[in-house]
């Protein structure tokens, strides 16, 4: 069974900090991981897309790093601004199926 | 805007019935791919079709099905509804067919009421 967990389910923090967050995902089997920036009702941004261990990839402020042999991807955002304030998804592959986190839901308050 | 469009934008409806949701990919791409998202489920892959055809499954139930036509929009047909349908329908696309290795791009949503 292919279960990915994100961690936290939530954070709050205020403008300026740094952050990160963690996506957890079997490792055997692996064959890609996605981080998606999630608003409901509108379109979601696909941020990275990341295959091999030791991949990191950085997108402006947003960047990733993924860990393919223990099974985790760090999501880190240097200096959070309001508009960085959305759900984080990631979603792992295998070679049968995909699965989503539940998200990280990200407030950054002015 | 990711430039995939989906229709209807909401749809209410009672049990034992179809519906058709439709989904039109970015211009380009040849993938197109089906999700839902309960509340108490989260995001779950249904199913990704490439250039006409199934490419890889997931949690879709035998109740639903889909297809791609030639000009590469999708449709999702779901039936005999029931209760616990109700969620929102997303559908995604990318360039390749590669199930693991693209980008996808997301559609706004249906959300389907079976009341």
């Amino acid at each position: 069974i292919l279960n990915v967990e994100q961690s936290p389910q939530s954070l709050h923090v205020q403008e300026g900090d740094s952050t990160n967050f963690t996506c957890s995902f079997p490792s055997s089997n692996f064959y890609a991981l996605h981080w998606y920036r999630w608003e409901t009702a509108k379109s979601s941004e696909a941020l990275f897309v990341m295959t091999l261990n030791g991949d990191e990839k950085k997108k402006g402020r947003i960047s990733a790093t993924l860990n393919t042999k223990e099974g985790y991807s760090y999501l880190y955002i240097k200096g959070s601004q309001p508009e960085d304030s959305a759900t984080y998804l990631c979603a792992a592959h295998n070679n049968n199926d995909m699965r989503f986190g539940a998200g990280t839901r990200l407030t950054v308050k002015p | 805007d990711s430039g995939v469009t989906q229709t209807p934008k909401h749809l209410i409806t009672a049990t034992g019935q179809r519906v058709t949701l439709r989904c039109s990919p970015r211009s380009g791409d040849l993938s197109v791919y089906w999700y839902q998202q309960s509340l108490d489920q989260g995001l779950q892959f249904l199913i990704q079709y490439y250039n006409g055809e199934e490419r890889a499954k997931g949690n879709i139930l035998e109740r639903f099905s889909a297809q791609q036509f030639p000009d590469l929009h999708s449709e999702l047909n779901l039936s005999s509804l029931e209760l616990g349908d109700s969620a929102l329908y997303f559908c995604a696309s990318s360039v390749e067919g590669g199930f693991s290795y693209n980008e996808q791009f997301f559609g706004p949503g249906t959300r389907l009421t079976v009341l």
